[in-house]
């Protein structure tokens, strides 16, 4: 299955919250999980990835958490800010075919002040 | 910085009309992409090019072809549009096994 669930679809958090999406793949030939962050009216960016040799990654205010055994990936946001506002896709790779990249449905994120 | 642009940011065409969606980036890269993105569906790759001259079908193909004349210049063409390929397109280049970067994306609308 080549596919990636993403859930939820959209959520709203207050500022200060902690925003988390969660993912889900079944491929186990996966090896790498981007996640990508899109604000309206601009193409997705690489905000942060991580490979399955490792269950935590963090940069900033962003953290992944990776399970390995339960095929789930998920994002957390710190201290959410209203600039935090956007579209977060989740994604998985195959170093076999490194470039073909999986994206999930997308989140769509509101953070109110 | 990279730069990708796409030609368009929003474009109306009428069904049954030859769509070209062109993209250009600046970095040298040997990978460039076209994705369409819809609300609920995420991105999905329509072509990928590794090469001038070299293309593969991605997920979703059909009614789309593509052209890699130049290293820098990725086209996406809509042979005959069809209101079912009204869609956000993004076109993205990269080196190979590093991230893509994307273009902003045009909004096509087919009526």
């Amino acid at each position: 299955q080549q596919q990636v669930k993403q859930s939820p679809q959209s959520l709203i958090v207050q500022k200060g919250g902690i925003p988390i999406i969660n993912c889900a793949y079944e491929n186990t030939a996966f090896d790498y999980f981007p996640w990508y962050q899109q604000f309206p009216g601009k193409g997705p960016a690489l905000l942060i990835a991580i490979r399955p040799d490792v269950s935590e990654k963090k940069e900033g205010r962003f953290t992944i958490s990776f399970n390995k055994s339960a095929k789930q990936f998920s994002l957390h946001i710190m201290d959410s800010q209203p600039g935090d506002s956007a579209t977060y896709f989740c994604a998985a790779s195959m170093m076999a075919s490194y470039d073909k990249v999986i994206f999930g449905p997308g989140t769509s994120l509101s953070v109110i002040p | 910085d990279v730069k990708v642009t796409q030609s368009s940011r929003y474009l109306v065409k009428r069904t049954g009309e030859k769509v070209f969606l062109e993209c250009v980036q600046d970095m040298d890269h040997e990978n460039m992409f076209w994705y369409r993105q819809d609300p609920g569906l995420g991105l999905r790759l329509i072509y990928f090019s590794y090469d001038v001259k070299m293309k593969e079908k991605g997920d979703i193909p059909e009614g789309y072809s593509v052209s890699r004349e130049k290293k820098e210049r990725f086209s996406l063409i809509l042979e005959s549009a069809s209101t079912n390929q009204t869609s956000m397109y993004l076109c993205a280049s990269s080196l190979p096994g590093y991230e893509q970067y994307f273009g902003p994306g045009t909004r096509l609308t087919v009526t």
